[in-house]
């Protein structure tokens, strides 16, 4: 089946820093997905990407869908403690059985230091 | 747009019980709708996908008869956990989608379960 490896696992920054982390997957997805998570709640889209290429921004995040379709980068510019979160990379792939699902990445665990 | 809530937030259950959660779009009509469980520190894991009006498609290895879901209408899915055991103890959390091809999930807020 499909798998993601996203890295770093953990990150620890200084505020004000800025912060990248990545997936990879062994196949192509249609869609990648960006979220956070934060203690106790439930996942929050951050950045939907939808074409291979796609450079997308959302205020200080940017998020980018590589052209092989089997990566995806997120970075955080200029961090602020309420980044503090796990982050997750989640991938799409329309087609046969998995239509539909999800399959996520191992999270990344960010910390901010004021 | 594209909020989704879940009900209870939280609940306590003594072993044997069952116990149902509640997973609704408030502003979209949710044509499919996950359930996925998390561990602590770990990934989310897929149980099972619901069509609204059709029956849930589950993943290798969660039992059907145990986590029952229906998906009575286009807003919302409910997942009973039947006869539930401290090892059914976990973070269970909904996501909805239109379901169209390049869809995105919205996910809700968890519901926290602990069966004593």
């Amino acid at each position: 089946g499909q798998q993601l490896n996203q890295s770093p696992q953990s990150m620890f920054i200084q505020e004000g820093e800025d912060v990248s982390m990545n997936c990879t997957s062994s196949s192509i997805f249609n869609t990648w997905l960006w979220y956070k998570q934060d203690p106790g709640e439930g996942p929050v889209l951050l950045i939907a990407l939808y074409k291979a290429g796609e450079l997308t921004s959302n205020g200080r995040l940017t998020a980018q869908f590589g052209i092989t379709r089997k990566d995806s980068f997120l970075n955080i510019s200029a961090s602020i403690p309420s980044d503090v979160g796990i982050y997750f990379c989640a991938g799409h792939y329309a087609g046969g059985t998995s239509y539909g699902k999800l399959t996520f990445g191992q999270g990344t665990i960010l910390t901010v230091h004021p | 747009g594209a909020v989704v809530s879940q009900h209870p937030s939280w609940v306590i259950c003594k072993s044997g019980t069952s116990v149902k959660i509640e997973c609704r779009s408030l502003d979209f009509q949710a044509t499919t709708m996950f359930w996925y469980r998390q561990f602590p520190k770990q990934s989310l894991m897929l149980m099972a996908t619901s069509n609204e009006g059709s029956k849930a498609t589950y993943e290798q290895g969660v039992e059907k008869d145990k986590f029952l879901i229906n998906h009575a209408s286009l807003t919302l899915s409910t997942l009973t956990v039947t006869s539930a055991h401290p090892e059914d103890s976990s973070f269970y959390i909904c996501s909805a989608s239109t379901g169209s091809l390049s869809d995105t999930q919205y996910f809700g807020p968890g519901t926290r379960l602990t069966v004593l």
